[in-house]
This record gives C-alpha cells, sequence and structure tokens, in this order.
C-alpha cells in the first residue's frame, strides 16, 4: 500500500522560504508525477505544481515564480520550496501522486502539513 | 484559467436519499473531470476520474456524468460515511488543474 508523509517546519516567518519533503513509502517514487496541494483553513483546494521523477517540473502559472520542486529518488522523497512567504501562504499542504496514463487524476494522498506563516 | 462552478454550496439529505451534486466549468474541458470526497481533518480521496470512471474501491453507488462544461456526481442512496465535502477538478487545462469550490453534503 502507497503511502505519502509530508514533513517540515510547521511555522514559518514572512518573507522567509517555506520547506516541505514528501517521502513515499511501500512502493518506488519511479514513473510517477508527483504534486504538492494546498488547502487554507475551511477553503478550497489549489494545485502549487508537479515533478517527473526524471526531475521536470510544472508550476502553477500563479504561483511559478516562487515555486521551486526537486526529487531524491535514493530516498524516495520530493521536495517543494516556496519563497518570500506571506501569510496567505498559510495552508494545510498536502503531497499526492498521478500516474503518467491518468496525469491530473490524484490517487494518492499524505496526511497534510499545517504551515502557519507567521512573525 | 478554467474556473470550476459547483452547486449547490450546501446539500442537506438523510441517509437512504439521492444525492446530485453539479460542476460547471467556464469553458470545455472535455471529459477531464475528477471528483474527489474530503472529511473532516483528512485528505482528499478520489472517487471519479475522467467523468465517469469509478477509482479504484469505490462503491457502485457512486457515479458520475457529463461532458463539455457540465458534470455531475450523484450518490445513489447515501449511507451515513457519505457526509463530507466534494470537490470537483479539471486536468483538461494545461498547465494548470484547478478545483471547485466544493459542495457540502450534509445529514438532514
Amino acid at each position: 500500500q502507497v503511502q505519502l508523509q509530508e514533513s517540515g517546519p510547521g511555522l514559518v516567518k514572512p518573507s522567509e522560504t517555506l520547506s516541505l519533503t514528501c517521502t513515499v513509502s511501500g512502493g518506488s517514487i519511479s514513473s510517477y508525477y508527483w504534486s504538492w496541494i494546498r488547502q487554507p483553513a475551511g477553503k478550497g483546494l489549489e494545485w502549487i505544481g508537479r515533478i517527473y521523477t526524471s526531475g521536470s517540473t510544472n508550476y502553477n502559472p500563479s504561483l511559478k515564480s516562487r515555486v521551486t520542486m526537486s526529487v531524491d529518488t535514493s530516498k524516495n522523497q520530493f521536495s517543494l520550496k516556496l519563497s518570500s512567504v506571506t501569510a496567505a501562504d498559510t495552508a494545510v499542504y498536502y503531497c499526492a501522486r498521478a500516474h503518467p496514463q491518468n496525469d491530473g487524476n490524484f490517487d494518492y494522498w499524505g496526511q497534510g502539513t499545517l504551515v502557519t506563516v507567521s512573525s | 484559467e478554467i474556473v470550476l462552478t459547483q452547486s449547490p454550496a450546501t446539500l442537506s439529505l438523510s441517509p437512504g436519499e439521492r444525492a446530485t451534486l453539479s460542476c460547471r466549468a467556464s469553458q470545455s474541458v472535455s471529459s477531464y473531470l475528477a471528483w474527489y470526497q474530503q472529511k473532516p481533518g483528512q485528505a482528499p480521496r478520489l472517487l471519479i476520474y475522467d467523468a465517469s470512471n469509478r477509482a479504484t474501491g469505490i462503491p457502485a453507488r457512486f457515479s458520475g456524468s457529463g461532458s463539455g462544461t457540465d458534470f455531475t456526481l450523484t450518490i445513489s442512496s447515501l449511507e451515513p460515511e457519505d457526509f463530507a465535502v466534494y470537490y470537483c477538478q479539471q486536468r483538461s487545462n494545461w498547465p494548470s488543474y484547478t478545483f471547485g469550490q466544493g459542495t457540502k453534503l450534509e445529514i438532514k
């Protein structure tokens, strides 16, 4: 059974960089698309971007200037960096998987991690 | 960006009743629309993909229909565990996937 687990600081100061890692267990990270999706409290879902195991990335145009994703296949992990954060970036951050043949259909999700931006 | 509008915002029904949830896209997404269920404190769960295909392990009481701009998620007979928030999501408009704002299905 594939499992995803987000990890990283729960509190980030304004203007700093948010950094999260997603660890994949119970299956290989190879040959899938791996996405980050966030959800502010009481609100809807926003797709942040994705990375393929080759390292190829695609980002939401609204966040593209601040987002960097990377993958470490040896550790079965992928990561998110979001720079110059503000209070508007406070949200639960999820990592999720999509099969290339069903690109954009997220079949496995992490439990989510709350990141609060505050001084 | 394609905007997905879900209706109603809240749907109040009783167990055993039929639920019909709507999702309308601001432009055609062909059949590239998915539905997710989210319960409090949990991650979303994929229910339906490509408008009408049930994901693995999803009960047959969940069905999806539609194409182009108008889509429907139907739950034929509500079970107590079905009360949750439901989101539609499109994967047609690359490079950005977008979600609807959600429909809360609550117990009447």
